[in-house]
Order: structure tokens, then sequence, then C-alpha cells
């Protein structure tokens, strides 16, 4: 069983939609969870980053921790094709290295 | 957030040469430095964890003699892939985190993608 999971997709949606990327996890210990977003040929850009559980709205942009399930979860409101990228999931514990997803490519249509 | 450079963005070999490539932070003094590898359609492989001024800890299963990283200054870390050849293709990525910083907040260079003819 790998430590973190992701369906790698595609996900096409249509532009305007809500879109719900999710991760799930094993080890409990995680306590830093990041979203990151990666262009085609380019380098990951951090969207998102939060500690512990909970809520954190940036933008069109709410990431959720819930640690009980082992679950979390980026929405994007308003998706717009400029949104269209692999989503990656990250996500480590106190001093250890970041352990990512595989990736879900997204793909906003106008 | 934090820019980060790498250089080139992209390059060409013949097989049995060896590449250098460049990850320098613009605007933030990186004490450590991380450089991944990603192949298409995968996700971010860590292969070692650079210290200014120490060397560099590799992950399980990364050469150390193959792929060969310096990290001089607190703005630049080099990683060399000596001999290289056609199954080191890949996109490379660096990433610089600032003072005390935990592996937690890394910021990414634009990848540099290497293929060896």
């Amino acid at each position: 069983q790998k430590e973190v999971e992701q369906d790698p997709g595609p996900l096409s949606v249509p532009e305007g939609a809500i879109v719900s990327l999710n991760c799930t996890y094993s080890n409990s210990a995680f306590q830093y969870f990041m979203w990151y977003r990666q262009y085609s040929r380019k380098g990951p850009e951090l969207l998102m980053y939060t500690y512990s559980s909970g809520n954190k709205e940036d933008g069109r942009f709410t990431a959720q921790v819930d640690k009980s399930s082992k679950y979390i979860s980026l929405f994007i409101r308003d998706s717009q094709p400029s949104d269209s990228a692999t989503y990656l999931c990250a996500m480590s514990w106190r001093g250890n290295k970041l352990v990512f997803g595989a990736g879900t490519i997204l793909r906003v249509k106008s | 957030g934090a820019v980060v450079s790498q250089h080139p963005s992209r390059v060409i070999c013949k097989s049995g040469t060896s590449v250098k490539i460049e990850c320098r932070s613009l605007d933030f003094q990186a004490t450590t430095m991380f450089w991944y590898r990603q192949f298409p359609k995968k996700s971010l492989m860590l292969m070692a964890t650079s210290n200014e001024g120490s060397k560099a800890t590799y992950e399980q299963g990364v050469e150390k003699d193959k792929f060969l990283i310096n990290h001089a200054s607190l703005t630049l870390s080099t990683l060399t892939v000596t001999s290289a050849h056609p199954e080191d293709s890949s996109f490379y990525i660096c990433s610089a985190g600032g003072q005390g910083s935990s592996y937690n907040e890394q910021f990414f260079g634009p990848g540099t993608r290497l293929t060896v003819l």
C-alpha cells in the first residue's frame, strides 16, 4: 500500500464547476498537508498549506484535512480553463521529507 | 512566494557525458535544497537533500557517485549527472527551503528536462 493515494484522473469538468480533488494516506503521523499545482513541463507551485486538521480557504481554493479519516481534499470553486493542470497533494511530519501523491490531471473545458 | 530558478531548462547530451544543473534561490537564503526526479505522468521522487556547506543526504537507491550534489552557498546548489545514459533521461526539479525551515515549506524551481541520446 502506498503511503499516499491519489487518483491520477484525468478529471474533466466544464468551466464554472466546483472541482473536488482528494488524497488518502496511511501514515497517521503526518501533520503537514500541502497542495501543489503543476503545469506541463513546469515545477510545482504551492497552492495551499495546512497544519493538522481543519479547513483553510484562499480565494477560490479550499483545503480540508480530516485526520480521523486520513483524507484530505482541495476544492476549486468557479473553475477556469487556466486551472487545467496536475494537482499534487503532499504531506509530511515534523522534520521529515515530503511524500507526494501521484497527482491528478484536471481539465477545465470552456 | 519565494523564487527558485534552474538552469538550463532543457539539455540534450550524448551518452557518457556529464551534465550540470544549477538551482538558485533568487530572493532568500536557502539553507536546505532538495533534488527530485519526475518521470512522465508520475509524481516527484526525492533524490537527495543538501544543506549548505555539508554533504548531501541521498535517498535509498540513488547513486551518490552518479548524481553529484554540491551546495556551496546559500543561494546555489548544483546537480551533476555523471556519465549520463539514456535511462537518466528525466525531468529534474530542485526545491529550496529557507532559514530554519523543515521539509514542510519548499519552493520549487521550474525543472530541467534532460534527454540523453
